[in-house]
């Protein structure tokens, strides 16, 4: 998992608060998905970028929820104005190309307060 | 009806035994199918790919893919206190890229 890099780890915010959320994909690997984990729940997909563009955004809340990947530097998840049922583990993935295998990296743990 | 079941178990067996982990679908139209390993507080580790039916092994690793019944396994053999983990079954269709549909995952426990 250390080829895909996601900071924070952990991150505490309080209600009403913005969380950026970051994630670097693997070195080659221009494809990056984000998914969700609820406790004792699966992994529910969110949202697919490539550079530059949102592919997918099917599994994405329609407020509050947005990201991107720039041309340069990390892709971000953000959270605007987080409520209490936004604590979960956000992980991202990355594949070189369409319909490879995904490679995780180890998540970032949002808790709201 | 969610679009992939899987067992969550929990799971225990003795170590040396073996696994067989299990999950079922419901869309036709899925062709590449994924295990994935997750140890706590980490991310999923990509253990097996396959887009065919039959049997792929890797190591003590066996995927068996069965299209006509929509069921996937995986066998683990001669298990080790270190298979201890979540077992999480994905798979996607030919329109959706690489997003990806899990199961719930199975928790795995290997008693040493």
């Amino acid at each position: 998992n250390a080829g895909v890099m996601q900071n924070p780890r952990h991150l505490v915010r309080r209600r009403g608060q913005e969380a950026r959320l970051r994630c670097s994909p693997m070195k080659g690997h221009s494809h990056v998905y984000w998914y969700r984990q609820l406790p004792e729940e699966g992994l529910k997909f969110m949202v697919y970028l490539q550079k530059e563009n949102i592919i997918d955004e099917s599994g994405m809340p329609k407020e509050r929820f947005s990201a991107e990947f720039p041309k340069e530097g990390p892709s971000i998840l953000r959270i605007q104005q987080v409520v209490r049922g936004d604590s979960a583990a956000y992980f991202c993935a990355s594949s070189p190309e369409v319909n490879s295998p995904l490679h995780f990296g180890n998540g970032t743990r949002l808790t709201v307060t | 009806q969610k679009e992939v079941e899987q067992d969550p178990g929990p799971l225990s067996v003795p170590e040396g035994a073996i696994v067989s982990l299990n999950c079922t679908y419901s869309n036709s139209a899925f062709q590449y199918f994924m295990w994935y390993r997750q140890y706590s507080r980490k991310g999923p580790e990509l253990l097996m790919y396959t887009y065919s039916s039959g049997n792929k092994e890797d190591g003590r690793f066996t995927a068996q893919v069965d299209k006509s019944s929509k069921y996937i396994s995986l066998f683990i053999r001669d298990s080790q206190p270190s298979d201890s983990a979540t077992y999480l079954c994905a798979m996607s269709d030919e329109t959706s890229g690489s997003r990806l549909t899990f199961g719930e995952g199975t928790q795995l426990t290997v008693n040493p």
